[in-house]
């Protein structure tokens, strides 16, 4: 079936550096992306999002691209501290007007920043 | 912002008996609400959606007498692992969509643990 999958399972970087988690949607449905921060033991937090009609999108730090005729979805997140570390989740739904349908998830990208 | 509170964050049951599992929109209204499963290491995988005054509709290859979800007003649903057996361990974790917010919000899970 479709589904939402990331290049990387793990990745480690330096604190202070930046970092890019990349996630891969096969839907062309897809109409509405999120990412998603966890952290162990605890449910998603939001951290920014993007619908299709944008090819990228800044927020504190974070900034999402979205390429469309690839199929391919970015995190990038800027100056890493060690609160950053956590387990980060790209996630998609066809728009249907306000959240009518539920969210499928990538497999998630485990971020260690290293002191 | 929106929040949603899930209740217990841990319950550890034995086998056979059932499981209630809460989830509360606290600062709006959400006449949808999902339930997803998380199992250790993996990805979140959506189990069904909750709707206001209606029944719940479930993913493909989830047992609806099993998990028994009610959503009998705008900011209360409720899942029930009934018969509850150890390979129905994981994390739950519940979500609502705040239509005047971001969209969707996540509970804090709940670990559940059948011995």
């Amino acid at each position: 079936g479709e589904s939402v999958g990331l290049h990387l399972p793990t990745l480690s970087v330096q604190e202070g550096d930046n970092s890019i988690i990349n996630c891969a949607y096969s839907n062309s449905a897809s109409d509405y992306f999120i990412w998603y921060k966890q952290e162990s033991g605890k449910g998603p937090q939001f951290i920014i999002d993007i619908r299709s009609n944008m090819d990228k999108r800044q927020g504190q730090r974070v900034t999402v691209l979205l390429n469309k005729t690839v199929k391919h979805l970015s995190l990038q997140i800027a100056a890493t501290q060690p609160g950053d570390s956590a387990v980060y989740f790209c996630a998609e739904t066809p728009y249907s007007g306000g959240g009518a349908d539920g969210l499928t998830f990538g497999k998630g990208t485990h971020l260690i920043i290293q002191p | 912002g929106a929040v949603v509170s899930q209740h217990p964050s841990w319950v550890i049951c034995k086998s056979g008996t059932s499981v209630k599992i809460e989830c509360r929109s606290l600062d709006f209204q959400a006449t949808t609400m999902f339930w997803y499963r998380q199992f250790p290491k993996q990805s979140l995988m959506l189990m069904a959606t909750s709707n206001e005054g209606s029944k719940a509709t479930y993913e493909q290859g989830v047992e609806k007498d099993k998990f028994l979800i009610n959503h009998a007003s705008l900011t209360l649903s409720t899942l029930t692992v009934t018969s509850a057996h150890p390979e129905d361990s994981s994390f739950y974790i519940c979500s609502a969509v705040d239509r005047g917010g971001p969209g969707y919000t996540f509970g804090s899970g709940t670990r559940l643990t059948v011995v």
